[in-house]
């Protein structure tokens, strides 16, 4: 149980383009999702909060307008990079939280998505 | 904001010898502590984790400790194995109980099991 899956798993997009990334918890519901962005040998970074059914919340330093977040469903947030340019570059992961509590306040991963931008 | 510092960055060690990791943290409405393990391109999988009432938790090879008052906290793991070579990260969290706190996470541990 607790499965994250992410889509796509990697993506090449020329410099300009948008790209979006789904994140959907496939066997539990989660009203908050969450936003990582990890580049190579680096540590994961919070990008931002997502709520289902309100506005995402944001990191400082993370541009809302550039990074926008659509939390849809109790099992769906997307991630949309608008306007990507090359130092987008980078591994975006989510992670979500079981709404039923089961298991407290653990996390759980999705695989990732490797954008790279030409 | 929360700050989570994480020592050192790699670490060798003989196969069969433990390893220890160490975090320390600022925000001292930090209450929840996990650990995760990373091995190259893939998810990060949570190996064990604490909370601010308890003090330590094992679970078989692996255990935490917490000192709240000296705002740190440290992973042990025993007998290591060759598949315990990873990247191993702290994190913390407020645990308000609503789950909406996102991690912050340490810089990570490139944890090395020399045969």
């Amino acid at each position: 149980g607790a499965v994250v899956s992410q889509h796509p798993s990697w993506v090449i997009c020329k410099s300009g383009t948008s790209v979006k990334i789904e994140c959907r918890s496939l066997d539990f519901q989660a009203t908050t999702m969450f936003w990582y962005r990890q580049f190579p040998k680096q540590s994961l970074m919070l990008m931002a909060t997502s709520n289902e059914g309100s506005k995402a919340t944001y990191e400082q330093g993370v541009e809302k307008d550039k990074f926008l977040i659509n939390h849809a469903s109790l099992t769906l947030s997307t991630l949309t990079v608008t306007s990507a340019h090359p130092e987008d570059s980078s591994f975006y992961i989510c992670s979500a939280r079981d709404d039923s509590g089961r298991s407290y306040n653990e996390q759980f991963f999705g695989p990732g998505t490797r954008l790279t931008v030409l | 904001g929360e700050n989570v510092e994480q020592h050192p960055s790699t670490l060798s060690v003989q196969e069969g010898d433990s390893a220890v990791i160490k975090c320390t943290y600022s925000d001292s409405a930090s209450n929840y502590f996990p650990w995760y393990k990373q091995e190259l391109g893939k998810r990060p999988q949570l190996i064990i984790d604490i909370r601010s009432n308890v003090g330590e938790k094992k679970d078989q090879r692996i255990a935490v400790t917490l000192n709240k008052t000296a705002k740190h906290f440290s992973l042990h793991i025993t007998e290591t194995q060759p598949e315990d070579s990873a990247v191993y990260f702290c994190a913390a969290s407020p645990d308000s109980g609503g789950g909406a706190d996102g991690l912050t996470f340490g810089k990570g541990t490139h944890l090395i099991i020399q045969p």
